[in-house]
């Protein structure tokens, strides 16, 4: 299957500070999505990219849609305790299937 | 909050026995799927359907069946629960948009 390789694994932060991770496709998406998910719960959908080049923003959260189609980025400016969680990526590039990268875990040291 | 609810939430069951997970959703969208959530594997899909009755199969597909008989309900299958079957098992949406939403998950274990 289509391999997202997703950086960092794991994160550890000061509570302020802010983070980036990224990920990366062999091939070309058409759609890029970021979910965080906690404990025991499903995945949360935050920013869906929709177009190369394309920059989003949810609240602290930002996301790009790389210029080569084939990787995007995510940004959390000013971390706060809440932000804990597995955030992973998902691209699609039919619009039926999606493949998933394997996480990066963020930990927030208050 | 995406109107997708999964039963059961938990099941342990024996190697050999049949299971069947149920997903609903109460939005009516076209396209539903199945993953698994495994450490280090992140999630991998399943099965997935296009529409009643339209269903095709995914990275990890063997050892499962899909059933949709109906818009609202994806039913996945184990026809015969082995061990290395003992995951978390999701129900996505997707809307117009090609934003997948996800359920709350079913926790299998198979002993």
């Amino acid at each position: 299957g289509q391999q997202l390789n997703q950086s960092p694994q794991s994160m550890f932060i000061q509570e302020g500070e802010d983070v980036s991770m990224n990920c990366t496709s062999s091939s070309i998406f058409n759609t890029w999505l970021w979910y965080k998910q906690e404990p025991g719960e499903g995945p949360v959908l935050l920013i869906a990219l929709y177009k190369a080049g394309e920059l989003t923003s949810n609240g602290r959260l930002t996301a790009q849609f790389g210029i080569t189609r084939k990787d995007s980025f995510l940004n959390i400016s000013a971390s706060i305790p809440s932000d804990v969680g597995i955030y992973f990526c998902a691209g699609t590039n039919t619009g039926n299937q999606f493949y998933f990268g394997t996480g990066t875990s963020l930990t927030v040291i208050p | 909050d995406a109107g997708i609810t999964q039963s059961p939430r938990h099941k342990v069951t024996e190697t050999g026995t049949p299971v069947t997970l149920r997903c609903h959703q109460t939005e009516n969208h076209r396209y539903m799927y199945w993953y698994r959530q495994d450490p280090g594997h992140g999630l991998r899909l399943i099965h997935y359907s296009y529409g009643v009755k339209d269903t095709d199969k995914g990275e990890v597909s063997d050892g499962y069946s899909v059933s949709r008989s109906k818009t609202e309900d994806f039913l996945l299958t184990l026809e015969s629960a082995t061990s290395s079957q003992t995951s978390v098992y999701f129900c996505a949406i997707k809307d117009s948009a090609d934003e997948q939403f996800f359920g709350p998950g079913t926790r299998l274990t198979v002993l």
